[in-house]
């Protein structure tokens, strides 16, 4: 069964530093990755998905994400935070007509 | 174009006492997710439909919970009796077509079971 590990369940950064949020899965077979956002009492929004065509993937708010088949990572980055990223941040792997989710990232951006 | 809604957004029983939740997905869209998101946690599904069809309901606890989807559209998702490890945000996403992975979600629904 797929399963998505995210590291670090609470990263801090300074506001215009560099937001590095990690995630790997576990299936041998590439699946369709995505990254999620979720303000406080909102539902998940999505931030971009990589679907098998270039590696390097742009999403909405300045993210991007690089797809890594050999270290089966797809981390999420911004080079420069500012204080509306805060949020809790999840990365999901497709399997079997359904995601799976990471059990998330709190980013907190300090100014 | 509009969202997913649901409702209520909040709602606080007492343990044994019932609850039903609703939700509207977008517009034809075929497949809809109850997911399940404890605090601290990434969402865990419960159900999924393909129109008015179950597709996975392998981590609904059958016992407790029933989940519906009459004329393909929107669905109600029911606790009955409720558990105070039931307390959590349930949300309803809903997606085009399973294969495209591409999940919409709602608001979702904070449960409070006292």
């Amino acid at each position: 069964a797929q399963s998505v590990t995210q590291l670090g369940s609470h990263v801090s950064v300074s506001e215009g530093a560099l937001v590095l949020l990690r995630c790997n899965y576990s299936s041998s077979v590439p699946p369709y990755l995505f990254w999620y956002v979720q303000y406080p009492n909102q539902g998940l929004q999505l931030l971009l998905k990589y679907t098998s065509a270039a590696t390097l993937v742009k999403g909405i708010n300045g993210f991007e994400a690089e797809f890594k088949k050999s270290e089966t990572s797809f981390h999420l980055t911004k080079p420069s935070a500012h204080m509306s990223d805060a949020a809790e941040y999840f990365c999901a792997a497709s399997g079997n007509y359904k995601l799976t989710f990471g059990k998330g990232t709190l980013l907190t951006v300090n100014p | 174009e509009a969202g997913v809604a649901q409702s209520p957004r909040y709602k606080i029983i007492e343990k044994r006492q019932s609850v039903a939740f609703w939700c509207n997905p977008i517009s034809g869209h075929a497949t809809l997710y109850w997911y399940q998101q404890i605090l601290g946690q990434g969402p865990k599904l419960l159900i999924q439909f393909q129109n008015n069809g179950v597709v996975d309901d392998s981590q609904l606890p059958k016992d407790r919970f029933s989940a519906e989807r009459l004329k393909g559209v929107d669905s109600t998702l029911k606790i009955q009796p409720a558990k105070l490890e039931d307390s959590a945000v349930y949300l309803c996403a809903s997606s085009l077509a399973a294969d495209l992975y591409e999940q919409y979600f709602g608001p979702g629904t904070r449960l409070t079971v006292t």
